[in-house]
């Protein structure tokens, strides 16, 4: 089975523009998750959807936002980019939204740069 | 506030080495703990997760333990390898839908 996959791979952007970002979750997987990954430091947790419907946001500002398909693959958009969006952006899935012994897979992310 | 504290950030050892890595957390109410591997550049790999209630989790070389009531936990890498290079996270799930995660430990093992 595939595994869960992201596009593009590379972004490059200039301060003020948008982005989206893609990601296709695991066959019958229904919750995705998005993490941002500035160099040197651990994921952060940005949104989690699950069944469509918004679950979780982390602490990141109303320039983020995301949505959820039917077929559950998931779009990440950020407006106004900064130079401190640049960062790898990893999306997860995983059955459930989250509990004792459940797992979320990640995807191999989506570096964007922005100058 | 949950925090997730790694130390070392950065270890270099010779191949064969037996070794330790740490991850230590503030809040112990938390569902899971989970380790990660990352190659540069890439997305997360889950190595080993452990579910509060259990006290170890093993896979080959691998063991990793948790002490929940001291926000402890080690993972063991036992004969590293020089295809061990990486960085390491630690994750831990304070309730549903989401990881904390580490600024994670990067390790170089020399052939």
């Amino acid at each position: 089975d595939a595994g869960v996959t992201q596009s593009p791979t590379h972004l490059i952007k200039t301060r003020g523009q948008h982005v989206t970002l893609r990601c296709s979750p695991i066959s019958g997987h229904k919750s995705v998750s998005w993490y941002q990954q500035v160099l040197g430091q651990g994921p952060q947790f940005i949104f989690q959807y699950y069944e469509k419907e918004e679950r979780g946001r982390g602490n990141f500002p109303d320039r983020f936002s995301a949505r959820q398909f039917p077929n559950y693959s998931s779009e990440l958009n950020v407006n106004a980019l900064l130079l401190g969006d640049s960062a790898l952006y990893l999306c997860a899935s995983s059955t459930g939204t989250g509990g004792a012994g459940e797992t979320q897979y990640f995807g191999p992310g989506t570096r964007l740069l922005v100058l | 506030k949950q925090e997730v504290t790694q130390i070392p950030a950065a270890l270099s050892v010779p191949e064969g080495e037996n070794l330790v890595l740490n991850c230590s957390f503030t809040d112990s109410a938390i569902y899971n703990l989970q380790w990660f591997r990352q190659d540069p550049g890439k997305g997360l790999t889950s190595l080993l997760l452990i579910q509060s209630s259990q006290r170890e989790q093993t896979s080959g070389r691998l063991n990793a333990s948790l002490d929940k009531s001291s926000g402890r936990s080690t993972l063991y890498i036992a004969a590293s390898q020089p295809g061990d290079s990486a960085t390491y996270l630690c994750a831990v799930t304070p309730g549903t839908y989401k990881y904390i995660f580490g600024t994670g430990t990067r390790l170089k093992v020399l052939a």
